[in-house]
């Protein structure tokens, strides 16, 4: 079993549509972050998280600490948003885990 | 001014060589890794470097050998290659909490 689980795997959704990708992990970290990967290959970090919440344009990260989940919101989606979007936790040390990636296309 | 450069972008290689595959970071962070992505897009840790000293060092081949020879490089040398190698692999660097990625090294193993 993966430390690191999300949901969907895969996800189609039409321009506009407001979009949720879950992460869920199973032990105590000390930080949560969200990467996306281009069609490229190229991956970029988006955001940090150890507690509540973090905006940056059209999107927004949660964490839940209590519950071990983490959601990555994109509002107004736009066909730029496809990519992979990878949750990584990090555990106390230098120790990450990645889930398995969901892979966003948004359709014009 | 790329902040994390990896060379070669691409290797293609036969079974049984040995190749390298070298990380430079231009941000004076301490601490870089290696990551492999498989074929699957599963993206796992391989070793982690701090101040040139290693950190972590997950259950990987002793084919595969890093090697630090400043804070700002971070090389990644494969013995005796096997096809199960093939793979994306990749570099980054951290200051904090936040990771700066190379852009891949893809290698192809025939």
């Amino acid at each position: 079993k993966n430390e690191v689980e999300q949901s969907p795997q895969n996800l189609t959704a039409q321009e506009g549509e407001f979009i949720t990708i879950n992460c869920s992990y199973s032990v105590g970290i000390s930080a949560l972050h969200w990467l996306q990967q281009h069609p490229g290959g190229g991956i970029v970090s988006l955001f940090m998280l150890s507690s509540g919440k973090k905006k940056h344009g059209r999107l927004i990260a949660t964490i839940n600490i209590q519950e071990k989940h983490s959601s990555l919101h994109i509002t107004a989606s736009h066909p730029r948003d496809s990519a992979v979007y990878i949750c990584a936790v990090r555990w106390p040390g230098n120790q990450f885990y990645f889930g398995t990636g969901t892979s966003l296309t948004v359709i014009p | 001014d790329t902040a994390v450069s990896q060379t070669p972008k691409y290797l293609v290689t036969q079974m049984g060589n040995d190749k390298s595959i070298k990380c430079e970071q231009n941000l004076g962070h301490d601490t870089m890794y290696w990551y492999k992505q498989d074929s699957k897009k599963f993206l796992k840790i391989m070793f982690s470097y701090n101040n040139k000293e290693l950190i972590i060092n997950e259950t990987v081949p002793n084919r595969f050998s890093p090697k630090s020879p400043d804070k700002a490089h971070l090389n990644l040398h494969i013995n005796s290659l096997e096809l199960g190698d093939s793979a994306v692999y990749f570099c980054a660097s951290r200051q904090e909490e936040t990771q700066y990625f190379g852009p891949g090294t893809r290698l192809l193993v025939l």
